[in-house]
């Protein structure tokens, strides 16, 4: 299975930006890129997903490479909610929705 | 409308006993899906249903665990003799279309956190 690679952690100040990274060097053309976040004591829940082209939803928006081996998700104005363990996660008809670590988002009043 | 709902919401059971956690999906959806994750950790697959097909069990750790789903609807995993190492929140997820799409889209519970004293 395709893997993803994230930092463990990021800091950011409230009311800023903040771009999460995600490798995904092995990808392939099938693949498409979903992100996920886990608030404190909650289950996961969706953020955005793409295939090759930059998206963005109400959440966020999802930058991806032009040769799709990595993609930033981007908060543009960080909240104290936006705390949480972001997860990149490949995904193709047939896999699972595999959870890695993930990136653990700080946020700085 | 309403989310994927689970219960109990906390279990503190005695080592030895069997557990039963349900969970409720949206309605219409055709997948169910039942993950672990350990204090700290990120999750574990455990099995899977879509829709009449059989169950894809490949994540169940042991023998012990089990669980059922009728048709589109609750679904109840079961963990018998329970050991301490079973200690974690067991997280239910549902979505419209399954593994088999691409694009669709994974909609958690709250979760039970299980305590195995």
């Amino acid at each position: 299975d395709a893997k993803t690679t994230q930092p463990n952690s990021m800091e950011s100040n409230e009311e800023e930006p903040v771009h999460l990274p995600c490798n995904h060097s092995t990808i392939s053309g099938t693949d498409y890129i979903h992100w996920y976040r886990q608030l404190p004591s909650q289950g996961p829940e969706y953020v955005i997903h793409g295939l090759t082209s930059n998206v963005n939803n109400r959440m966020a928006s999802l930058a991806i490479a032009e040769d799709r081996k990595s993609s930033t998700l981007i908060l543009h104005r960080a909240t104290l909610r936006d705390a949480a363990v972001y997860y990149c996660i490949l995904r193709y008809a047939g896999n699972m929705l595999t959870f890695g670590g993930g990136t653990r988002l700080m946020v700085k009043p | 409308g309403a989310g994927v709902s689970q219960s109990p919401s906390n279990k503190v059971t005695e080592k030895g006993k069997d557990v039963e956690l349900r969970c409720d999906p949206i309605s219409g959806h055709t997948a169910l899906y039942w993950y672990r994750q350990r204090l700290g950790q990120g999750l574990e697959f455990l099995i899977y249903f879509q829709g009449n097909s059989a169950p894809d069990k490949s994540g169940l750790p042991s023998d012990r665990f089990s669980a059922e789903r009728t048709g589109e609807s609750v679904s109840t995993l079961t963990i018998q003799r329970t050991q301490q190492e079973d200690s974690a929140v067991y997280l239910c997820a549902s979505s419209p279309r399954g593994q088999l799409a691409s694009t669709d889209t994974q909609y958690f519970g709250p979760g039970t956190r299980l305590t195995v004293l």
